[in-house]
């Protein structure tokens, strides 16, 4: 069972409110993605991370930011949200060399 | 560019019949992983399995297998017996070894298993 963990869970919140969005692995994995996902669309890399300190931007072009300061935490923040935010958020971690890549329950995120 | 295409937005089937999904890949990368992913409408993402470009045996994992046809790049999902619970999206996915781990997603394929 994987052990990666997305909170909150769902979030409704009004346009241009500052938002993090938590996501947090006890697998110690050095790499971790955040995903964006359209209701019955495909997953968009948006951010990844192969390890501290170390982010990148993924294909889809986002507003968001992502910090890594520790290898079990991969926070994704909006400065000032608006309703092309709202989406589903899945984050993911992956081992250096491994093939899977676990995913969170995600995040269901409304800007009204 | 490296894409993934799945045909069938809505599959049906009946319980205890087995049903193929179907997912075609393109790039031009010799090394590369094949995944398929099961997401529930609770939308978390759920592994079923994988192939490598280079594993010489279709992947099996259960009721889950893969056939992989390298020749004609395609890597369909075939599920045994299905199951009420197994009424979900699935996803194909790709990810480029030379390239990074990040996956490359199809659109998804729903499908519906009825009594």
């Amino acid at each position: 069972e994987a052990d990666i963990y997305q909170t909150p869970r769902y979030l409704v919140i009004g346009t241009g409110k500052k938002i993090t969005l938590e996501c947090s692995q006890t697998m110690g994995h050095d790499k971790m993605y955040w995903y964006q996902q359209d209701p019955g669309m495909e997953l968009h890399l948006i951010h990844y991370s192969y390890g501290v300190n170390s982010t990148e931007k993924g294909d889809l072009s986002s507003e968001s930011t992502v910090s890594r300061i520790r290898t079990e935490h991969f926070p994704l923040t909006l400065e000032s949200a608006r309703p092309s935010h709202t989406s589903q958020y899945l984050c993911a971690s992956s081992e250096l060399r491994g093939n899977e890549q676990f995913f969170g329950p995600g995040t269901r995120l409304t800007v009204l | 560019a490296q894409k993934i295409t799945q045909t069938q937005p809505g599959m049906f089937v009946q319980e205890k019949e087995a049903v193929t999904l179907d997912c075609t890949y393109d790039t031009s990368d010799p090394s590369y992983g094949l995944f398929w992913y099961k997401q529930p409408s609770s939308g978390e993402m759920i592994f079923l399995i994988y192939q490598g470009s280079y594993d010489q045996q279709n992947a099996t994992e259960g009721r889950y297998s893969l056939n992989f046809q390298k020749a004609r790049k395609s890597a369909n999902l075939v599920i045994s017996a299905s199951q009420l619970g197994d009424s979900a999206m699935y996803f194909c996915a790709m990810r480029l070894n030379q390239a990074g781990t990040a996956l490359i997603f199809g659109k998804g394929t729903t499908l519906s298993v009825s009594s």
